[in-house]
């Protein structure tokens, strides 16, 4: 069975400090790794995944993720935090075999002016 | 920039009707995807379908749910004879292949069953 944490249910940043949005995995085999972002009231939108090769990849609105395989951890990182970047985000997982993502229970990201 | 689509965005209904979710996949996508959220609760997924077919479902899709593609561009998930704890947001999702390809999400429909 495939399963993500996300340990904190929230958190809170200052505007222009950088940011960190926690995720751990379990799954057999390699791994497929995304990160989504939901704002109110919509669905979820794609920010960026790892497959396989760098273990920074870079995504949409300046976030990027470090893939460690050793701690198997998948954490969102963004340099420097902007106001509209407050929405819930979510970490999902997949085997390289099979089609059903797996997600975290998401992180509540607030940046405050 | 393309886009999945649903509707309706919020159905009410009573329990024991049956509901259809609609959804438009982007337009040269191959799978096609179903998620719900029960509220404050994980998104958990319930089905994929390729090629006309399931190719995938998870526990939680039983006998009460189905899927289909009626034309080239629909792609709904039927609940028959609903329950009270069927109320979630349910998700729609398309991707252009399998192997190493993100799933685009709709906004969803909030399904709430009386």
């Amino acid at each position: 069975a495939q399963s993500v944490a996300q340990p904190e249910d929230q958190v809170n940043v200052a505007e222009g400090n950088p940011l960190t949005v926690k995720c751990t995995y379990s799954v057999s085999g390699n791994p497929y790794l995304f990160w989504y972002v939901q704002y109110p009231n919509r669905g979820l939108q794609f920010l960026l995944k790892y497959i396989t090769g760098d273990n920074l990849v870079k995504g949409s609105y300046g976030f990027e993720a470090e893939f460690n395989k050793s701690q198997t951890s998948f954490h969102l990182k963004k340099p420097s935090a902007l106001v509209s970047d407050s929405a819930l985000y979510f970490c999902a997982v997949r085997k390289n075999a099979g089609n059903m993502l797996t997600f975290g229970g998401g992180t509540r990201l607030m940046v405050k002016p | 920039e393309p886009e999945v689509t649903q509707t309706p965005s919020h159905q009410v209904t009573q329990m024991g009707q049956e509901v259809i979710l609609r959804c438009v996949p982007i337009s040269n996508h191959l799978y096609f995807y179903w998620y719900r959220q029960i509220l404050g609760q994980k998104v958990e997924f319930l089905v994929s379908f390729y090629n006309n077919e399931i190719s995938e479902k998870s526990e939680i899709f039983d006998d009460q749910f189905s899927v289909e593609r009626p034309d080239g561009s629909n792609f709904t998930l039927k609940i028959r004879s609903t329950k009270l704890e069927d109320s979630a947001m349910y998700f729609c999702a398309s991707s252009g292949g399998l192997a190493a390809y993100e799933q685009y999400f709709g906004p969803g429909t909030r399904l709430t069953v009386t």
